[in-house]
């Protein structure tokens, strides 16, 4: 399944196959972006991350894809379990100069069992 | 230790009290930063500390005042608040300024 960030911010996946969630970022001097998980009840916790001067970085199950061109960052979940259920922010900012951390409007993921 | 504590889990106050959310992290972090985020939204930076001293203030009504008594920890004195204050108020650390933040579990705050 994939969602298109604001256009679509809940995505409901069947278990065991692949997601992504997209994100349009708004900065052009944005360096660094982040994706982090949100659980119900708790505070955003870091998934993986990637600079400007990458493209593709790959964690355990997940990538997270960045098109500077258009402004645009995916995060690919392989495999999805019960357990990736949550909403899924991406984080921009610079890394010299701007100390702040502008997050996305963020996508819902519901795993189906 | 890669956790960021924050106290009490859950507040409920009047209009009139004031109250302080406690936020603590023993990382050797140097940039510790309040967020508030309400339902169905992405966390809003609210204020960010480097080595202590203020960096920003996003425009907060001055019914929440921060403060950093040492490299550690970081309070939220809050007085006077409105009941749209209602939220969840993140804490968040970072090694350095616009590095990876870690975030506390936050403070669910009710105002009555």
């Amino acid at each position: 399944g994939e969602s298109v960030g604001l256009h679509l911010p809940t995505l409901s996946v069947q278990e065991g196959d692949n997601s992504i969630i997209n994100c349009a970022y708004s900065n052009s001097a944005s360096d660094y972006f982040i994706w982090y998980k949100q659980e119900s009840g708790k505070g955003p916790q870091f998934i993986i991350d990637i600079r400007s001067n990458m493209d593709k970085r790959q964690g355990q199950r997940v990538t997270v894809l960045l098109n500077k061109t258009v402004k645009h960052l995916s995060l690919q979940i392989a495999a999805t379990q019960p357990g990736d259920s949550a909403v899924y922010f991406c984080a921009e900012t610079a890394l010299f100069g701007n100390e702040k951390l502008t997050f996305g409007t963020g996508t819902r993921l519901t795993i189906i069992p | 230790d890669t956790e960021v504590t924050q106290t009490p889990k859950h507040l409920v106050m009047g209009m009139t009290n004031k109250k302080s959310l406690k936020c603590e992290q023993h990382m050797g972090h140097r940039a510790m930063y309040w967020y508030k985020q309400k339902a169905k939204k992405p966390p809003e930076l609210m204020f960010v500390y480097s080595y202590e001293k203020l960096s920003i203030n996003e425009s907060v009504p001055s019914r929440f005042s921060p403060e950093c008594p040492n490299s550690s920890l970081l309070n939220l004195h809050l007085h006077a608040l409105q009941p749209e204050d209602s939220a969840l108020y993140l804490c968040a650390s970072s090694q350095a300024l616009s590095n990876e933040q870690y975030f506390g579990p936050g403070t669910r705050l009710t105002v009555t």
